[in-house]
């Protein structure tokens, strides 16, 4: 079966500039996470979903950042006025349940700003 | 959280059992284990989870001593393929996030 997508894979962005990153969970996976990972470091958490609630957003590093799952399913996150500081790959999982440490992870979104 | 300790990075060759140990001192009584796997440009995939005592899945074994302080990842075998991150987390299954550490850097050479 299809796992997590992401688009775009890759994205340059000059600073200042908005950008949206879409992440496609699994079909009936409820619960929904966003993780930024700089270069060389390990994931680290940006915020939550359970189907359309937004849980926790505790890890989002600024106002700038955004997210929202309108229909419980696909997620967007997306960053307002890029500063350099938020390159990084973005990762989306989903897991089938709250409570469930397996989560699954799409390929995540470079994003690159100039 | 409990925070995790696990060398930054280990060299081994193809065919060769490799352990990665992991030390979670302040793990709490709930807490599980879990290790999950990185390769490049790719997000990380679920390994094995334990609680105590010993788990074996196809993959891999998860060794977890009596007082649980520690945890130690053994790969069979491994080939060149098995090349990645490795991160070891602890948690309680109640929780959502996942709290990663920085992961130790496997190198598998032939």
């Amino acid at each position: 079966g299809a796992g997590v997508s992401q688009s775009p894979r890759y994205k340059v962005a000059k600073r200042g500039q908005d950008v949206a990153l879409r992440c496609d969970p699994i079909s009936g996976h409820v619960s929904l996470f966003w993780y930024q990972q700089a270069l060389g470091q390990g994931p680290e958490f940006l915020t939550y979903f359970q189907n359309e609630a937004q849980l926790d957003k505790s890890g989002l590093p600024s106002d700038r950042f955004f997210a929202e799952r309108p229909e419980g399913s696909v997620s967007t996150l997306k960053i307002q006025r890029t500063q350099q500081e938020d390159s990084a790959v973005y990762l989306c999982a989903s897991s089938l349940a709250r409570g469930n440490n397996e989560q699954f992870f799409g390929p995540g979104t470079r994003l690159t700003v100039l | 959280l409990a925070k995790t300790t696990q060398p930054i990075s280990m060299d081994s060759y193809e065919g060769q059992e490799v352990n990665i140990t992991c030390s979670h001192n302040n793990i709490a009584t709930n807490d599980y284990i879990t290790w999950y796997q990185q390769f490049p440009s790719q997000g990380p995939r679920f390994i094995i989870q334990g609680y105590k005592t010993k788990v074996t899945n196809e993959v891999a074994s998860l060794f977890i001593p009596a007082d649980r302080k520690s945890s130690t990842l053994s790969l069979p075998r491994v080939s060149l393929s098995d090349t990645a991150v490795y991160y070891c987390l602890v948690g309680n299954n109640a929780g959502n996030m996942l709290t990663f550490g920085g992961g130790t850097r496997l190198m598998v050479k032939p």
